[in-house]
């Protein structure tokens, strides 16, 4: 089974601080993402990445930015957090061609608070 | 653009009842439909798919058919279980590669 591993399950940071969520797949999957979850608006995609030091913007990456520098690891950067950063954060990584039909696969998610 | 809409929810039912979560989509082209299921505390799980028209996705008693004509992607399950409370999610794959998610709908099932 493919197993994507989220760093914290829960983390509070302060506005203005730089936030690390990290995230790492086990199956040697091109593509990755990071998403936020928000009450009745679904997921919406922040960055995408579909191969080592390759980023791509979602759509809703101002204020976020990532690194991938092993293709294993996925790392999203809120570079001075926001009280409207509060969020669940969601990374995903999906095998072969980024158009392919290969379901994404979800780690369980980061809640964070923006205080 | 690429968009889907899903009912509002929560949908409350009993145990062993009939379940249909709606779900229509707007897209270009020919997208793949997915549905999938976040139970509390969990991320995203990949629940079942189709990928071209008249396809039927199915799994764990869940169903969906791909309508071409009607756009969509109705989720059903002839008897639902306590364990199926959760959160379903309709979504596309666009021909960006890019996955949209409807809004999500929150499934209670009662004993």
């Amino acid at each position: 089974d493919v197993k994507v591993t989220q760093s914290s399950r829960y983390l509070v940071k302060r506005t203005g601080e730089k936030v690390f969520l990290e995230c790492v797949q086990d199956m040697d999957h091109e593509n990755m993402f990071w998403y936020r979850q928000d009450p009745g608006l679904g997921l919406r995609l922040i960055y995408f990445s579909y191969d080592v030091k390759m980023k791509e913007k979602g759509d809703i990456p101002e204020g976020y930015s990532v690194s991938r520098e092993k293709k294993e690891r996925f790392s999203l950067i809120l570079e001075s957090a926001s009280t409207n950063q509060t969020s669940m954060y969601l990374c995903a990584s999906m095998d072969r061609g980024f158009r392919s039909n290969q379901p994404q696969h979800f780690g369980d998610g980061t809640r964070l608070s923006i205080l | 653009g690429n968009s889907v809409t899903q009912m509002e929810g929560p949908v409350t039912l009993s145990e062993e009842a009939f379940l249909t979560i709606n779900c229509t989509y707007t897209a270009t082209g020919y997208p793949s439909l997915f549905w999938y299921v976040q139970y509390p505390g969990e991320g995203l799980q990949l629940l079942l798919k189709a990928t071209k028209a008249d396809d039927k996705g199915s799994n764990k008693g869940f169903e969906a058919t791909y309508r071409k004509e009607t756009t969509s992607f109705h989720l059903e399950k002839g008897s639902v279980q306590v364990s199926d409370s959760a959160v379903y999610f309709c979504a596309l794959k666009s021909n960006t590669g890019k996955l949209i998610f409807g809004q999500g709908t929150t499934l209670q099932v009662k004993p």
